[in-house]
């Protein structure tokens, strides 16, 4: 089945540092994967829509200058969470869909846990 | 615009139990549905989709839903609980192939020995 890895699983950083966190699709390509927050015992939030070769879409709220984006090829995408601060800590999740299966459902890597001190 | 309710936050059923996870969404056009598995730390494992056709639909580790058009409804079922389902299960609604997806805010599920 599709794969989604994402890396690293847990980062433990100091306030104000930057913190890059990757989403490989192994075994399809993807032209659009999304990131994920979530917060503790709640549901997730959509932070943006990360397109191949173009800006990412962000959603209302998010600060793009803050979580960037870069999706540079068909099974690569990266958040940059810039100058992070405790309040950044969290749970962060990408997705990605097959960009060949109309149908295809959204495909989950593992989370990465971060926690800002 | 589309959206997705959930109810019940916390689900507890004894081990070989019925479980019944509640799903009710809106949306403007016929939608797509699923439901997804999160394990602690882990992200979110696809449990079953429904997109057109058949209304029942079966997914792994014998979990089904049913799409209802009318209640607008989309509840997960087990016939038989396993200490294994313990997870929380998240229900998400898109209105197309490669449209934005929407979850509801979760159901913890507790089996009890």
């Amino acid at each position: 089945g599709a794969v989604v890895s994402q890396h690293p699983s847990r980062v433990i950083c100091k306030s104000g540092t930057s913190v890059k966190i990757e989403c490989r699709s192994l075994d399809f390509q993807a032209t659009t994967m999304f990131w994920y927050r979530q917060f503790p015992k709640k549901s997730l939030m959509l932070m943006a829509t990360s397109n191949e070769g173009s800006k990412a879409t962000y959603e209302q709220g998010v600060e793009k200058d803050k979580f960037l984006i870069n999706h540079a090829s068909l099974t690569l995408s990266t958040l940059t969470v810039t100058s992070a601060h405790p309040e950044d800590s969290s749970f962060y999740i990408c997705s990605a869909r097959d960009a060949y299966s109309y149908n295809s459902p959204l495909h989950f890597g593992n989370g990465t846990r971060l926690t800002v001190t | 615009a589309q959206s997705v309710t959930q109810l019940g936050s916390h689900v507890s059923v004894s081990e070989g139990a019925l479980v019944l996870l509640r799903c009710n969404y809106s949306s403007s056009v016929p939608p797509y549905l699923f439901w997804y598995v999160q394990y602690p730390n882990q992200g979110l494992q696809l449990l079953l989709k429904y997109t057109t056709g058949a209304t029942l639909v079966k997914g792994i580790n014998g979990f089904e839903a049913e799409f209802k058009k009318s209640e607008t409804s989309f509840h997960l079922t087990k016939p038989s609980a396993h200490m294994s389902d313990a997870a929380e299960y998240f229900c998400a609604v898109s209105s197309g192939g490669y449209q934005k997806v929407t979850f509801g805010t979760g159901t913890k599920l507790q089996v009890i020995p």
